[in-house]
């Protein structure tokens, strides 16, 4: 099973709103990443965690907020959003490298569609 | 820094017809690299990726890619595509950070178009 699950599907929210975004796998993998994904753009990634810690922040804005609760969970919260944060949010996940910087193949969730309004 | 080039943003291929879709990478050290398909608002799908030794990879759905130290290219190849391979393809390398996880970096993506 590589299946990576997200929820909502889609989110509309103002930018009062505070929401949360949330991933979940049950593949045993230790590494969790969050990438926000423009209309015809690639994928951008935001933060990674590894076994629960935060490990990588590609100095995203701190109304973004991701948390890793356990290692099946990694949510990302939202606060006072802007328009501009309008994407498809992307949940992936990969085993731990457990040897040098090796590289491990990352399974992604179907995305969180967000829009601001 | 690491990044990858995808030179082609469209490519309209005829149903049957073969397919190579370019990549190229520009990190110095052994590369990681991915292939990833999307279809219109879905998550990405891994076709195939290569990290060291046979430098022909398959894939899934009857794709496969040849990693070229020499041109520092990774292309993806399909005998005969299928209307369902219209979507798009997104070629990764690995993004060093932290560690022991790394991002991935992606290039800008192609989208192929099947023409019946």
């Amino acid at each position: 099973d590589t299946e990576v699950t997200q929820t909502p599907k889609h989110l509309v929210m103002g930018m009062t709103n505070k929401k949360s975004l949330k991933c979940e796998q049950h593949m045993g993998h230790r590494a969790m990443y969050w990438y926000k994904q423009k209309a015809k753009k690639p994928p951008e990634l935001m933060f990674v965690y590894s076994y629960e810690k935060l490990s990588i922040n590609e100095s995203v804005p701190s109304r973004f907020s991701p948390e890793c609760p356990n290692s099946s969970l990694l949510n990302l919260h939202l606060h006072a959003l802007q328009p501009e944060d309008s994407a498809l949010y992307l949940c992936a996940s990969s085993q731990e490298s457990t040897v040098g910087r090796g590289v491990k193949t990352q399974y992604f969730g179907p995305g969180t569609r967000l829009l601001v309004l | 820094a690491q990044s990858v080039t995808q030179p082609d943003i469209h490519i309209t291929v005829s149903e049957g017809a073969s397919l190579e879709l370019r990549c190229n990478y520009s990190y110095g050290a052994t590369p990681y690299l991915f292939w990833y398909v999307q279809s219109p608002g879905q998550g990405l799908q891994l076709l195939l990726k290569y990290f060291s030794g046979d430098t022909l990879v398959q894939g899934i759905k009857g794709f496969e890619a040849e990693f070229k130290r020499s041109q520092s290219s990774f292309n993806l190849r399909k005998p005969s595509v299928h209307w369902s391979d219209a979507a798009e393809y997104f070629c990764a390398d690995r993004k060093m950070g932290g560690g022991g996880a790394d991002g991935l970096t992606f290039g800008k993506g192609t989208h192929l178009i099947i023409q019946p």
